[in-house]
């Protein structure tokens, strides 16, 4: 079974410039989420879905970030512009209905913004 | 304070010893307790939950959770180089739409 697919792995950009991250999570996991890990840091959750509804979006900085899970299945997450400050890891994982405990994780995008 | 304490480290032991990982947390309503493993440039995997109190083993790893405490571990017995990584403990209030906090990973270098 393939786990969690995230592209690209690494990313370098400008400030100001867009980035995208894209994520198919496991097949059949209708629960999908955006972390963010800073260096030495756990992840922290940037928005959830549950199927292709954002139940969870507290924690994103809307003004400029942005993510969609049109189909219910795979995901994009969005930042324009980027500022020196978005440099981090954004990982994605994946649960079946409800077992949040047994969360899969992807291997990241690595973003650096200079 | 942050919801879940965990110390950075790094701490180092030879191979073959016994291996002790701790969380401190300050919400009392935390029910499942996670341990996740994180390899250099590599996403988070679960090694391990936990519900509500008491031990759990799998292999050469043991969880233990005291909510009387508020304080998780997780044993590594018999340590092997490829232990070395960064642990992640994780906890949530409960199923489905309750957010996880982690912690911030301590790292460990297990030496030959």
């Amino acid at each position: 079974e393939a786990g969690v697919v995230q592209s690209p792995r690494y990313k370098i950009i400008e400030k100001k410039q867009p980035v995208a991250f894209w994520c198919n999570p496991i097949s059949g996991h209708n629960t999908l989420y955006w972390y963010r890990q800073n260096l030495g840091q756990g992840p922290e959750l940037l928005i959830r879905y549950e199927n292709e509804e954002a139940v969870d979006d507290s924690q994103l900085p809307k003004d400029r970030f942005s993510a969609e899970r049109l189909k219910g299945v795979d995901s994009t997450l969005k930042i324009q512009p980027a500022e020196l400050g978005d440099s981090a890891v954004y990982l994605c994982a994946s649960n079946s209905a409800g077992a949040n405990y047994e969360q899969y994780f992807g291997p990241g995008t690595r973003l650096t913004v200079t | 304070q942050k919801e879940v304490e965990q110390d950075p480290g790094p701490l180092s032991v030879p191979e073959g010893a016994i291996v002790s990982l701790n969380c401190t947390y300050s919400n009392s309503a935390f029910q499942y307790f996670m341990w996740y493993r994180q390899y250099s440039r590599k996403g988070p995997e679960l090694l391990m939950y936990t519900y509500s109190s008491g031990n759990k083993e799998d292999g050469r790893f043991t969880a233990q959770v005291d909510k009387s405490s508020k304080y998780i571990s997780l044993f590594i017995r018999d340590s092997q180089p490829s232990d070395s990584a960064t642990y992640l403990c994780a906890m949530s209030e409960g199923t489905g739409g309750f957010k996880t906090i982690f912690g911030a990973g301590t790292r460990l270098f297990v030496k030959a």
